[in-house]
Formats: structure tokens, sequence, C-alpha cells
């Protein structure tokens, strides 16, 4: 069965370092998500990309977070330089659109 | 307030029982609904989705949406300590491409089945 692939699965970092996180959707998916989870919370949505195009960033804390999808397959989030409360759970997710989203394993952060 | 409110629990019955959980929601433009179950340190893993209202089976789980009352409910029946997990209500709006809309999440029920 497909599944969406992440890496690193855990990641600890110092604040102010950059941290980046990987993620690679079913084969075939052109919608990607990322989503971010804080320990006792929903997922929120930080980024979707359709194919390489970001579609929606709105929650998306620019000024130390970015996002890529260069070749529309794979995804890059990156965190310059990371603070205390950046440490959650980073999903990626990916669809065809016609069907609903799945989810990777996530990558946990820690930041100390 | 939240659009999508789901009690956090935590939840504990024996084994065997009949697990309802239950969310509500203020926004009428969701038509998906959707459950999945989260293991410790895991990504959320899909259950069931259902368009509209009505229920939907699948094995020991049921679904069910009331769009009137902005409420959706998952049983599970013969409940297994393997059934021990967070279960996250998720919900998005309508179209041929649901897919591509943003799932907006409840905070999840931790659920544990006591053996």
């Amino acid at each position: 069965e497909a599944e969406v692939a992440q890496s690193p699965r855990y990641k600890i970092t110092e604040k102010s370092q950059a941290v980046a996180f990987w993620c690679d959707p079913i084969s075939g998916h052109a919608t990607l998500y990322w989503y971010r989870q804080i320990l006792g919370q929903g997922p929120e949505l930080l980024v979707q990309f359709q194919d390489e195009s970001v579609v929606d960033d709105s929650q998306l804390p620019k000024d130390r977070f970015s996002a890529e999808r260069l070749k529309g397959v794979d995804s890059t989030l990156k965190i310059q330089p990371a603070e205390l409360g950046d440490s959650a759970m980073y999903l990626c997710a990916s669809s065809t659109g016609a069907d609903t989203q799945y989810f990777g394993p996530g990558t946990r952060l820690t930041v100390l | 307030q939240k659009e999508v409110e789901q009690d956090p629990g935590p939840l504990s019955v024996p084994e065997g029982a009949i697990v309802s959980l239950n969310c509500t929601y203020s926004n009428s433009a969701f038509q998906y609904f959707m459950w999945y179950r989260q293991y410790s340190r895991k990504g959320p893993e899909l259950l069931m989705y259902t368009y509209s209202s009505g229920n939907k089976e699948d094995g020991r789980f049921t679904a069910q949406v009331d769009k009137s009352s902005k409420y959706i409910s998952l049983f599970i029946r013969d409940s297994q300590p393997s059934d021990s997990a967070t279960y996250l209500c998720a919900m998005s709006g309508g179209g041929d491409n649901f897919g591509n809309e943003k799932l907006t999440f409840g905070t999840g029920t931790r659920l544990t089945i006591i053996p």
C-alpha cells in the first residue's frame, strides 16, 4: 500500500538554528499539505501545494517558515530560526484532489 | 469559538463496550466529514469519511452526520484494546475536488480501552 514518506522522524534542535523537513507524497498525488500539530491539539494547515504551486499559505509564519515543491513531487519545509514555540509534530499529507487526504508519520520537532 | 469542537477526554471504557465519539461544528459550508485515528507519536490514519448527512458503516465502525444539528458521531462496537488511540474528527467544504479543500480538525479525543 502506497504511503506518504517523511524524514526525519525526530529532530531536536536549539533555538535560533535552522531545521528542514522532507516529504514524499503518494505517487500521483498532485495536492500536498503541510500541517502542524501541537501536543493535545488537532493538526492545523500551514501550506497547501497544487503540483509545484502554492495554493494556500495564509497560516504559514513567513518570517521564519518557508516551503517548496520545486518539481511538483516531494517537498521541503524549513524553519529558520527555530523558536521554542515551534516544538510540535509536522505532518505532511497528500491527495489526488478527488479523494481525501492521507497523512505521513510526521516529524516530531523539539526546540531546546 | 472554534469552528470544530471536540471533547478531548480522556475517555476510558472496558473492552467490548460501545464507544461514542462526537464533534460539533459551526461552519455550514462543511460537506465532507472524516474520522482519523492517531496512535501515539504517529500520523493520523483515515478511518472513514462521509458526504453530507447520513450514516456509514465499516466493520465495527459507524459514522453518523446530522447536518441540521451540525453534529457528527463515530461509534465503535465491540471495542478492543487495539482501538486505544486519539480520534480526530475533520471537515472540509464540498465540490468534486474535495481533496483540495483544507481540513479543519477537532482537538481529538483520547480513548483507552481497558482489557
